[in-house]
């Protein structure tokens, strides 16, 4: 069973539409990512949380620490943001390894 | 901007052909460098770590005098996919992190490795 679990699998949106997806773990962490990876397979790194919740743009990612549970939300979705959406925890048992989700295929039609 | 740029972004050689990629922190001191193997649909695999002046550490199943990892020096990381066949064709990735604290990993852009 993987240790980092992410829903939904596929999603796909109508541009302008609220995208969520979820990242559940089961391992003690000291920081959790949120990454893009393009077509092209380049990956960016969106947001790295610790605690509470960030915002960048049209971006916000929260965790939830004692309930080991993480969402991304896009907010006014627009067709750019079709990507996979990769979470990963570095646990505090895997010597600062990142442990990656099976990603999100997010396709936000026009 | 990018971070972390990794070169080349697509190879395609011979059988037998020793490949090497390049792994550069561009603003920051790269003290720890990651190597993942990503197939088709599939997650990142993490092949190796490497910390600047030390030997990498390979994950089970990766073959250390396959993949040589070299992280001489703070900004660079190379790894070198020796006599490589058709088998070891896949999308390889760095990234990097800083030395203090709990500090975020940067990836590279990712190289597309096709053994003919």
């Amino acid at each position: 069973k993987n240790e980092v679990e992410q829903s939904p699998q596929n999603l796909t949106a109508q541009e302008g539409e609220f995208i969520t997806i979820n990242c559940s773990y089961s391992v003690g962490i000291s920081a959790l990512h949120w990454l893009q990876q393009h077509p092209g397979g380049g990956i960016v790194s969106l947001f790295m949380l610790s605690s509470g919740k960030k915002k960048h743009g049209r971006l916000i990612a929260t965790i939830n620490i004692q309930e080991k549970h993480s969402s991304l939300h896009i907010t006014a979705s627009h067709p750019r943001d079709s990507a996979v959406y990769i979470c990963a925890v570095r646990s505090t048992v895997s010597w600062g390894k990142l442990q990656f989700g099976a990603g999100t295929q997010v396709v936000v039609t026009p | 901007g990018a971070v972390v740029s990794q070169h080349p972004s697509w190879v395609i050689c011979k059988s037998g052909t020793s490949v090497k990629i390049e792994c550069r922190s561009l603003d920051f001191q790269a003290t720890t460098m990651f190597w993942y193997r990503q197939f088709p649909k599939q997650s990142l695999m993490l092949m190796a770590t490497s910390n600047e002046g030390s030997k990498a550490t390979y994950e089970q199943g990766v073959e250390k005098d396959k993949f040589l990892i070299n992280h001489a020096s703070l900004t660079l990381s190379t790894l070198t996919v020796t006599s490589a066949h058709p088998e070891d064709s896949s999308f390889y990735i760095c990234s990097a992190r800083a030395r203090a604290g709990n500090q975020p990993q940067h990836f590279g852009d990712g190289t597309r490795l096709s053994i003919l």
